[in-house]
């Protein structure tokens, strides 16, 4: 079975901290992910990665960044929290296929920025 | 834009009946087509993947999909209260080299006893 574990389920900081949320999957898998969750808004994606060192702009990466040194592990980082970033963050792994690939999703980590 | 429609609910159905959640999408060119379920306070996971027109079956769930119109569904047979949950609809083109799904909003599906 595919694994995707995260860091922490639940995380609370203070306005201006650097947040580290880290993601590491077991299945050698290609791609992953960043997402965040919000009620009525759906899945929004903040960053993906198709390779170790590459990473690539989601819908929302403004005020996150991202770094991928090994296959498995994937990081966002948080420069400079701020409340608006309170949230579910999710990350997802997934294969490559010529037909498209399904995500497999960590547990989440529930993130307050007070 | 790529973007998916899907009836935010809450869709209510009792027990043993049939649910049917529906899932519009923009993009002509989508090859994949994916079916999530979220259990409130937990994260997303895989039930369904089609790709082809037609059924898909497994088990008491069964995906339809009409690419001509553009348009997804999934099927609950006997439902139980145990799938109450949000249900994400998610398509991909993976044809362009494009290795993000575009989800849904999600349908909340409540199973009453």
């Amino acid at each position: 079975d595919v694994k995707v574990t995260q860091s922490s389920r639940y995380l609370v900081k203070r306005t201006g901290e650097k947040v580290f949320l880290e993601c590491v999957q077991d299945m050698d898998h290609e791609n992953m992910f960043w997402y965040r969750q919000d009620p009525g808004l759906g899945l929004r994606l903040i960053y993906f990665s198709y390779d170790v060192k590459m990473k690539e702009k989601g819908d929302i990466p403004e005020g996150y960044s991202v770094s991928r040194e090994k296959k498995e592990r994937f990081s966002l980082i948080l420069e400079s929290a701020s409340t608006n970033q309170t949230s579910m963050y999710l990350c997802a792994s997934a294969t490559t296929s010529l037909v498209g690939h399904e995500q497999f999703f960590g547990p989440g980590t529930r993130l307050t920025v007070l | 834009q790529k973007e998916v429609e899907q009836n935010s609910g809450p869709l209510s159905v009792p027990e043993g009946a049939i649910a049917s959640l529906n899932c519009t999408y923009s993009d002509r060119g989508s090859q994949s087509f994916f079916w999530y379920r979220q259990y409130s306070g937990k994260s997303p996971e895989l039930i369904m993947s089609i790709y082809s027109n037609g059924d898909k079956e497994d088990g008491r769930f069964t995906a339809q999909l009409n690419k001509a119109s553009q348009y997804v569904s999934l099927l609950i047979r006997d439902s139980q209260p145990s799938d109450s949950a949000t249900y994400l609809c998610a398509f991909q083109d993976a044809s362009g080299g494009s290795y993000i799904p575009t989800f849904g909003r999600g349908t909340s599906l409540i199973v009453h006893p």
